[in-house]
């Protein structure tokens, strides 16, 4: 059974880069059959979803973030990186990465998550 | 972007209830329709998946059903854990959404 694990600093100054790492265990990392994605929620809101990497290592982005976002792998850590620039209160959220699995018809699900990290972003 | 709604935002129910939750799509995406369950402090967990196909070890007092635009989520029988906020997600084209969510509480 996959697990997922976020680490990564919990305090970040605007204008800065906030950097997560997420740590997955249990199998399935160089599988063609999942793309492994980072999603946010800010406190007492709803999911946005940020972006993926697939084990090619090609990636897709939010166009309301991709001109800050940079999602990498690492295959011989078996984690995968979030990177985002510039940052401002507005980027305080907990933190996920998930597990993006393809479905029967096609399409896709997050079928297994992190517990999240809270990353604050404060002077 | 596909703009997901739910309705109700929250509601009040009992122990034993029949619940139902409906999320609408901005546009047609078919059955890729996901359903999820967040308790307070915890990430989310899938339910559904495709509209209508329940996740392996989910409960099958969870139900889903809907295509296209229109989709529905059911709670056969309202169980204590199931008190939590319940959101749509669509994830037929990108990027992915969320609907906002629809929080069920003790009545």
């Amino acid at each position: 059974q996959v697990q997922l694990q976020e680490s990564g600093p919990g305090l970040v100054k605007p204008s800065q880069t906030l950097s997560l790492t997420c740590t997955v265990s249990g199998g399935s990392f160089r599988s063609n059959n999942f793309y492994w994605s980072w999603i946010r929620q800010p406190a007492g809101k709803g999911l946005e979803w940020i972006g993926r990497v697939y084990a090619s290592g090609t990636t897709s982005y939010n166009p309301s973030l991709r001109s800050r976002v940079t999602i990498s792998l690492d295959t011989s850590t078996i984690q995968f990186s979030l990177k985002l620039t510039s940052v401002t209160a507005a980027d305080t959220a907990v933190y996920y990465c998930a597990r993006d699995r393809v479905s029967e018809l096609g399409s896709l699900v997050f079928d297994s998550w992190g517990q999240g990290t809270l990353v604050t972003v404060s002077s | 972007d596909i703009q997901m709604t739910q309705s109700p935002s929250s509601l009040s129910a009992s122990v034993g209830d029949r619940v139902t939750i409906t999320c609408q799509a901005s546009h047609d995406i078919s059955n890729s329709l996901n359903w999820y369950q967040q308790k307070p402090g915890e990430a989310p967990k899938l339910l559904i998946y495709d509209a209508s196909n329940l996740e392996t070890g989910v409960p099958s007092r969870f139900s889903g059903s809907g295509s296209e635009t229109s989709f529905t989520f059911t709670i056969g029988s309202l169980q204590p854990e199931d008190f939590a906020t319940y959101f749509c997600h669509q994830y037929d084209n990108l990027p992915p959404t969320f609907g906002p969510g629809t929080k069920v509480d003790v009545k």
